[in-house]
């Protein structure tokens, strides 16, 4: 079956770092790819997608580039802020209907000032 | 306006009480899920319901059963509950017409607590 695998933090980094967190996935088809993030006591919000190979997804300063060769979406941020700390999900879709989302097992980050 | 909301925010409960958790959505989807989010962290679907019709039913427990009066409402009840249900519960809605284009949105969460 399908599955996404990320790297398990706590991750902690220094104010205005540059930021990756690794996802790669297994896949029987062609997913769409997504990152997700959880901020404390909330749900989950959309952070960025791509749905095909070579596609770059990008949102408040982050990005991720779709890369099939690999099998990997990794997240990236050139220089990170308090605000940022939170839990980040990497994940797929390869159905449509009503299939679910297939997530990895999220990734804390901890920015320190 | 709130898209997917769900009520209580907080359930505090003791083993064996029966519950319920209720989820609307007001985007005009037509599909919505039920997630699990462990101690861990980890989230993994429980239900999918597309025009009020049962679509995933990942390995839960007969005890968790899903109910949708409407495209726009999706309850979660569940009987006698046990230490090993505590968890944050997320209901999520989609588009299911888009394909595997369509991202899910997300509610702010349940939090449960079996005591």
């Amino acid at each position: 079956g399908d599955s996404v695998t990320q790297m398990e933090g706590p991750v902690t980094l220094s104010e205005e770092a540059f930021l990756t967190i690794n996802c790669t996935y297994t896949a029987t088809g062609y997913p769409s790819l997504f990152w997700y993030v959880q901020y404390p006591g909330e749900g989950l919000q959309l952070l960025l997608k791509a749905t095909k190979a070579d596609d770059k997804g990008s949102n408040k300063g982050f990005e991720a580039t779709y890369r099939k060769e690999t099998t990997s979406f990794h997240l990236e941020k050139g220089s990170v802020q308090v605000s940022d700390s939170a839990v980040y999900f990497c994940a797929l879709r390869e159905g449509g209907g009503a299939d679910g989302l297939t997530f990895g097992k999220g990734t804390h980050l901890i920015i320190q000032p | 306006d709130t898209a997917v909301s769900q009520t209580p925010k907080y359930l505090v409960t003791q083993m064996g009480n029966d519950k319920s958790i209720k989820c609307e959505q007001n985007l005009g989807h037509d599909t919505m899920y039920w997630y699990k989010q462990d101690s861990k962290k980890f989230l993994k679907i429980m239900f999918s319901y597309n025009n009020k019709e049962l679509i995933i039913n990942e390995t839960v427990p007969n005890r968790f059963s899903p109910k949708s009066p409407d495209k726009a409402h999706l309850n979660l009840h569940i009987n006698s509950l046990e230490l090993g249900d505590s968890a944050v519960y997320f209901c999520a809605s989609s588009q299911a017409g888009t394909g595997r284009f369509t991202e899910a949105f997300f509610g702010q969460g349940t939090r449960l607590t079996v005591v």
